[in-house]
């Protein structure tokens, strides 16, 4: 049973554009989500991060945004850069269940000149 | 220090095999975890220590023995695995619940486990 969902398994776009990757929840019990960044043959880095009260937040050329009636989140680069080709998983915590995180299966990232 | 250092970085043993992988962190967390992730899949919980105390174990099976000697240092003790143990295992250490909440965790580059 997949709680979080990354229906996109990848993503190419042109460097200067927006990206846009989409996730999605089943666990309405979620209530912090976060964003990681993998690069081959390396561990995940932890990007951004929303909480369930929040609709938005931004941290330089990335924001998260939160749709909790959706149960949908995404994740915008804008402009891209070649450096941002990797994996982005979209992780969820359940605040209850004391610190557990759930990953989606991740999107793959090309960023093209 | 910002890392967590993971030991060996990889790792090919036989079935009746007894090995351990160590993972390591000077940030003061005293949350550190074991996930395991198989290719094109994503990272899954196996085991979570929270003041050197196992705090959850997902079920793992018991050719999988974890260890905490101290805050700074987690051990993953290996026995009788079976080729479909074969995956990327990555340590990760937090800030304790719920202070680790809008920061995540901080993971290493992992061990590349091959069960021959």
């Amino acid at each position: 049973d997949q709680q979080v969902k990354q229906n996109s398994p990848s993503l190419s776009v042109q460097e200067g554009r927006i990206s846009i990757l989409n996730c999605d929840y089943t666990n309405s019990m979620f209530d912090y989500f976060l964003w990681y960044k993998k690069y081959p043959a390396e561990g995940p880095t932890f990007l951004i991060s929303i909480s369930s009260i929040k609709d938005k937040n931004e941290d330089g050329r990335f924001t998260v945004f939160l749709n909790k009636s959706a149960k949908h989140l995404s994740l915008h680069i804008v402009p891209s850069q070649p450096g941002d080709s990797a994996v982005y998983f979209c992780a969820a915590s359940d605040t209850g269940t004391a610190s557990k995180l759930t990953f989606g299966t991740g999107t793959r990232l090309q960023v093209t000149l | 220090d910002t890392e967590v250092t993971q030991t060996p970085k990889h790792l090919v043993m036989g079935m009746t095999n007894k090995k351990s992988l160590k993972c390591e962190q000077h940030m003061g967390h005293r949350a550190m975890y074991w996930y395991k992730q198989k290719a094109k899949k994503p990272p899954e919980l196996m085991f979570v220590y929270s003041y050197e105390k196992l705090s959850i174990n997902e079920s793992v099976p018991s050719r999988f023995s974890p260890e905490c000697p101290n805050s700074s240092l987690l051990n993953l003790h290996l026995h009788a695995l079976q080729p479909e143990d074969s995956a990327l295992y990555l340590c990760a250490s937090s800030q304790d619940f719920p202070e680790n909440v809008p920061y995540g965790y901080t993971f290493g580059s992992g061990t590349r486990l091959t069960v021959v």
